[in-house]
């Protein structure tokens, strides 16, 4: 059965940092693009980021290009985000997601909340 | 990149059908048949219900069904039942990126 479970959110001062965890199992995780959507309290979904199967390409949202990276260790099957410079608007639930059907999300952890506040 | 436009709620009755709309530009929705939409109940993650505009998952049932006309896409539930209240959001392709919509919540009456 397809699994993905996030890990490492809790909260932070704005300035700080924060590295996101996905734990991927029941399907060849290095087959797969993967990505990271999130959701602010209340608010809808938003695309975060994405890596390529083998890492060597990603894209991110413009507000959080040169704060956030994107990674992934295909041997321990997880995929991360580092977050640094966070700022109050970054305080949302992170999911993370496969991309196993053409430019669709077809499988969903069920997300780690990160909180930025002082 | 500015999220696409969908009707904040929606409603419809047990057993009937309810359409949403999701509109976007020539950049996204118009520039792609890449179109997918998601259901989300309160405190769950959100789940594939639509994806390349049209397609089923594996698993979904085929009362919902996926549309598009240039810039807007639209979804349909019919036979509405209980278990569908919930919000629904498109998502597009668009070029390197993506963009959700700004989701619908859908109220079975």
């Amino acid at each position: 059965d397809v699994q993905l479970v996030e890990s490492g959110g809790g909260l932070v001062q704005p300035g700080g940092s924060l590295r996101l965890s996905c734990a991927a199992s029941g399907f060849t995780f290095s087959a797969s693009w993967m990505t990271w959507v999130r959701q602010a309290p209340g608010k809808g979904l938003e695309w975060v980021a994405n890596i390529k199967q083998d890492g060597s390409e990603k894209y991110f949202m413009d507000s959080v290009k040169g704060r956030f990276t994107i990674s992934r260790d295909n041997a321990k099957k997880s995929l991360y985000l580092q977050m640094n410079s966070l700022r109050v608007e970054d305080t949302a639930i992170y999911y993370c997601a496969r991309n196993n059907l053409p430019f669709a999300f077809d499988r969903w952890g069920q997300g780690t909340m990160v909180t930025v506040s002082s | 990149q500015s999220a696409l436009t969908q009707p904040p709620s929606a409603s419809g009755s047990l057993g009937q059908s309810v359409t949403i709309s999701c509109t976007g530009t020539s950049s996204d929705v118009g520039g792609y048949n890449y179109v997918s939409w998601y259901q989300q109940h309160p405190g769950k993650a959100p789940k594939l219900i639509i994806y390349e505009v049209s397609k089923w998952p594996s698993g979904v049932p085929d009362r919902f069904s996926g549309s598009k006309s240039g810039n807007t896409a639209s979804l349909t539930v019919s036979g509405l039942q209980a278990e569908d209240e919930a919000d629904y959001y498109c998502s597009s392709h668009a070029g390197i990126k993506y963009v959700f919509g700004t989701g619908t919540k859908v109220t079975v009456l």
